[in-house]
């Protein structure tokens, strides 16, 4: 089946440790996201990726870091300069034109920082 | 992309028809609007989107008014299962989908 798949889906991690959040679609799809949604809260961008070997920062990018080395693949990594990791992150899928404009979401990650 | 207004919550009867508003009184002539809802700890889930015309898919409606300033997301015939927060958002088509989720609204379908 066709979709974005995350994971882990939980995640544990001492203060000081940097971990890496995967995600990999199978939907062809050109353009890849990742959010950060903490409790009550809407979701906030933190990178995006439009073509292979190339991201931009988004909005709360402090502390994060991403690669795309592949089409399929856009894992993000959560370091120890990132101040408050704690919180549930999405990362999405869409086309970048001729479309509806849908992003395609996966299941998320919570990572809870102990 | 344009910055969009929604109430906190909502509650509905079940079987009822719910009508979520959504104000986007900024929004470009090129910006579409969506509607996306997200279950408890799950990703969201796209809805319907519509640019002017009201639109309407198996799951529900889509009004936008004729100034495109304001819409309403209608689940016709609203189930427990409707229970989510909903997220308006107003965003293009084309280039990269730099989607603002807001807070959303949280629509609670009762027994």
């Amino acid at each position: 089946d066709g979709g974005i798949t995350q994971s882990p889906k939980y995640l544990f991690r001492k203060e000081g440790q940097n971990v890496t959040l995967s995600c990999e679609q199978n939907l062809n799809h050109d353009a890849m996201y990742w959010y950060r949604q903490d409790p009550g809260q809407g979701l906030r961008l933190i990178y995006y990726s439009q073509i292979v070997n190339d991201f931009q920062k988004g909005d709360i990018a402090e502390g994060y870091s991403v690669s795309r080395e592949k089409k399929e693949s856009f894992p993000l990594t959560v370091t120890s300069a990132q101040k408050n990791p704690t919180a549930f992150y999405l990362c999405a899928s869409g086309r970048l034109a001729g479309n509806t404009g849908e992003l395609f979401f996966g299941e998320g990650s919570r990572l809870t920082v102990l | 992309d344009a910055k969009t207004t929604q109430p906190p919550s909502m509650d509905c009867a079940e079987g009822r028809a719910a009508n979520l508003p959504c104000n986007h009184s900024t929004i470009s002539g090129n910006e579409y609007v969506y509607w996306y809802r997200q279950i408890h700890s799950q990703g969201p889930q796209y809805i319907i989107h519509g640019l002017k015309n009201n639109e309407t898919n198996e799951m529900a409606s889509l009004i936008i008014t004729e100034d495109r300033k304001s819409s309403t997301l209608i689940l016709p015939h609203a189930t427990l299962r409707d229970t989510a927060v909903y997220y308006c958002i107003a965003g293009a088509t084309s280039g990269t989908y730099k989607y603002i989720f807001g807070t959303g609204t949280r629509l609670k379908v009762l027994a």
